[in-house]
């Protein structure tokens, strides 16, 4: 069974800095997913990580794929208060399989 | 539509009813999934379609939920017998192929009293 666990799940940061989410799967797989999603709001796609090295960035955040060590991260540079929300990371079984599975979230609360 | 659209956006219902939430996908797209989030948790998958069949149903929890899409465009998802554990968002999602980038609605709230 494919295991995908994010931490922290709780994150309250002030503006200006930086942190990293990480999200760790317990299965081999070549594509995983962030999304974004505000509160009583749907998911918004952010990045999709499709091979080993794989490095994307947006903005403040940047995404990687490390899929020998099957860990992805999310790194925040220089926070602010419009990031707030809750990221899910989601990984996609491979081999035939259309499932994600996502982590628990990770909320982030970005503080003036 | 510019978007994937669910309908209702709430229903709150009593226990042991039927209900029906209905999911619009974006145009073009071929694959579509739906999904049910409980509070505070990941969104969990129930079932995948590739056009009008169920291509895969293996998170479907029980025989009360069943999901059709017939002319694989709009899909249904109905629930039979609700009990008060189905209590959750309801999210549907579309892909133009069967690997690509989900695009989520904003989700069918649930409430079973």
């Amino acid at each position: 069974e494919l295991k995908v666990e994010q931490n922290p799940l709780f994150l309250s940061m002030q503006e200006g800095k930086n942190y990293t989410i990480y999200c760790n799967y317990s299965t081999t797989s070549d594509r995983l997913y962030w999304y974004r999603q505000d509160p009583g709001k749907s998911l918004e796609s952010l990045f999709v990580l499709l091979s080993n090295g794989a490095v994307k960035q947006e903005g403040r955040l940047m995404a990687s794929l490390d899929t020998k060590a099957r860990l992805s991260t999310l790194h925040i540079t220089a926070a602010v208060h419009d990031l707030s929300a809750t990221y899910f990371c989601a990984v996609d079984r491979g081999a035939g399989s259309y499932q994600l599975t996502f982590g628990k979230g990770t909320k982030l609360s970005v503080i003036p | 539509g510019a978007g994937v659209s669910q309908t209702p956006s709430n229903k709150v219902t009593e226990k042991g009813k039927y209900v029906e939430l209905r999911c619009d996908p974006i145009s073009g797209h071929t694959a579509l999934y739906w999904y049910r989030q409980s509070l505070g948790q990941g969104p969990e998958f129930l079932i995948y379609f590739q056009g009008t069949g169920a291509a895969d149903d293996s998170g479907l929890p029980n025989d009360r939920f069943f999901a059709v899409r017939p002319e694989g465009s709009v899909s249904t998802l109905k629930i039979q017998r609700t009990e008060r554990g189905d209590s959750a968002v309801y999210l549907c999602a579309s892909s133009r192929t069967n690997t690509g980038e989900l695009f989520f609605g904003e989700g069918s709230r649930l409430t079973v009293l």
